[in-house]
């Protein structure tokens, strides 16, 4: 069964700081996908990033890159010169892609950005 | 275009109640889903569908009926709702079984 894990509940960093949410994860099927998501306070989920389990590079997307360590089963949301706006809950996901798995949650890290 | 959208925003139900909630989207995907958060829960599958006609349990099916007539909507419903239903509920989209796109979500209370 698939399991993600994320085990800092809230985390501060300075503004223009760089910051590093952590994502372990845990699978038996070696095809899979791993996903960030930012939840701010207004409730909604927005869609960050992905990284596929046979990509070779580490995904980027603008100030945020996914540190992909497959041997060590990790998938860390690194935030570039964060603002103020990324204050927000963070959350990795995963799903497997034999069958129609649907994605697993990690409860979350709350990061809280200071001027 | 709209993405994916949920109705109502906000509801308040009695214990007993009945209630449905709607998903719809316009982006032609394939896979829905309904979500639960509960605070230091992060987000718990209720049930999917991977296609019109088609819907699976999640990991907390208990108390739920969900129905796919139509390819753009998914449709959630508490038969008789209890105050441990109370929580925010997400819907969310899938072209397949890649990137879940979510709707802005509904915060339901039971008294």
């Amino acid at each position: 069964a698939q399991k993600i894990t994320q085990t800092q509940p809230g985390m501060f960093v300075q503004e223009k700081e760089a910051v590093t949410l952590d994502c372990t994860y845990d699978t038996s099927d070696p095809s899979y996908g791993l996903f960030w998501y930012k939840q701010p306070s207004s409730g909604e989920m927005i869609f960050l990033i992905y990284q596929g389990s046979y990509d070779q590079q580490n995904a980027t997307e603008g100030r945020y890159s996914l540190n992909f360590q497959k041997a060590r089963k990790s998938a860390n949301l690194v935030i570039s010169a964060s603002q103020l706006g990324d204050s927000a809950m963070y959350f990795c996901a995963m799903r497997d892609f034999s069958g129609n798995t649907p994605l697993v949650f990690g409860k979350g890290t709350r990061l809280s950005v200071i001027a | 275009n709209a993405g994916v959208t949920q109705t109502p925003k906000f509801r308040v139900l009695k214990t007993g109640q009945s209630m449905t909630l709607l998903c719809a989207q316009d982006m032609n995907h394939e896979y829905m889903y309904w979500y639960r958060q509960d605070p230091g829960m992060g987000l718990r599958l209720i049930h999917y569908s991977v296609g019109e006609g088609t819907t699976a349990k999640g990991e907390v099916p208990d108390g739920y009926n969900v129905s796919r007539l139509k390819k753009q909507n998914f449709l959630l419903g508490l038969e008789s709702a209890a105050p441990s239903q109370t929580s925010v509920y997400f819907c969310a989209s899938s072209l397949l079984a890649d990137t879940q796109y979510f709707g802005p979500g509904t915060r339901l209370t039971v008294l």
